[in-house]
């Protein structure tokens, strides 16, 4: 059964520090999100992707954040400048329509900022 | 504002019994809700939807427009249903966002 793939599963970064993760949707999906997750917190929407570019973003998505998918399989969420609080569970998630449709995640990247 | 609201954090019960996740949400316009679990060590996915108001693993949701409800129910749990469940509501636009509650811990005791 095809699954969203996420890499690394856990990375530790210094603050300060440019990171990307990464997630390779389902191949035949065309919506594509990423998701956070703090510790002891709910799931948040960060930002959700169709036809080469974003197609809503949360609050939480500011101008460190950038997505891309750079060639056709690989979508990527970059952070330019981690600060301590971005330390969080990032999940992607692909769907093969839009609203109403299954999501599918990934297992999530752990993403620890020290 | 849109808003899905899980009071309970852990529910705790043993095996046989009736289960009932709670799962209340504040939108403006028609909304799309989903539950969604995780059990241990592995993904999110999908649970059961309302849109096709289908039985999964012996739960059931139904929608509550007057209560603003999504409450999750099973009559028999089962300890292989312990996990964490998310309620979750597609918001607006065609996007597919969803906005999770805070996740209720399903506890089954033998």
């Amino acid at each position: 059964e095809p699954e969203v793939t996420q890499t690394p599963s856990h990375q530790v970064t210094q603050m300060g520090q440019e990171v990307i993760l990464r997630c390779v949707p389902i191949s035949n999906h065309l919506y594509f999100y990423w998701y956070r997750q703090i510790l002891g917190q709910k799931v948040e929407f960060l930002v959700s992707f169709y036809n080469n570019e974003i197609s809503e973003k949360s609050e939480i998505f500011d101008d460190q954040f950038s997505v891309e998918r750079p060639d056709g399989s690989n979508f990527t969420l970059k952070i330019r400048s981690t600060k301590l609080e971005d330390s969080a569970m990032y999940f992607c998630a692909s769907s093969a329509g839009g609203a109403n449709t299954e999501a599918f995640f990934g297992q999530g990247t752990r993403l620890t900022v020290v | 504002a849109q808003r899905v609201t899980q009071p309970e954090k852990l529910l705790s019960v043993f095996k046989g019994a009736p289960v009932e996740l709670k799962c209340n949400y504040s939108y403006s316009g028609s909304p799309e809700l989903f539950w969604y679990v995780q059990y241990s060590r592995q993904r999110l996915q999908l649970l059961l939807r309302h849109i096709s108001r289908e039985s999964i693993k012996g739960f059931t949701a139904d929608l509550n427009k007057g209560e603003t409800s999504f409450h999750l129910k099973k009559p028999f749990a089962q300890e292989e249903d312990s996990a964490m469940y998310y309620c979750a509501l597609s918001g607006s636009g065609n996007t597919g966002k969803l906005i999770f509650g805070q996740g209720t811990t399903l506890q089954v005791k033998p």
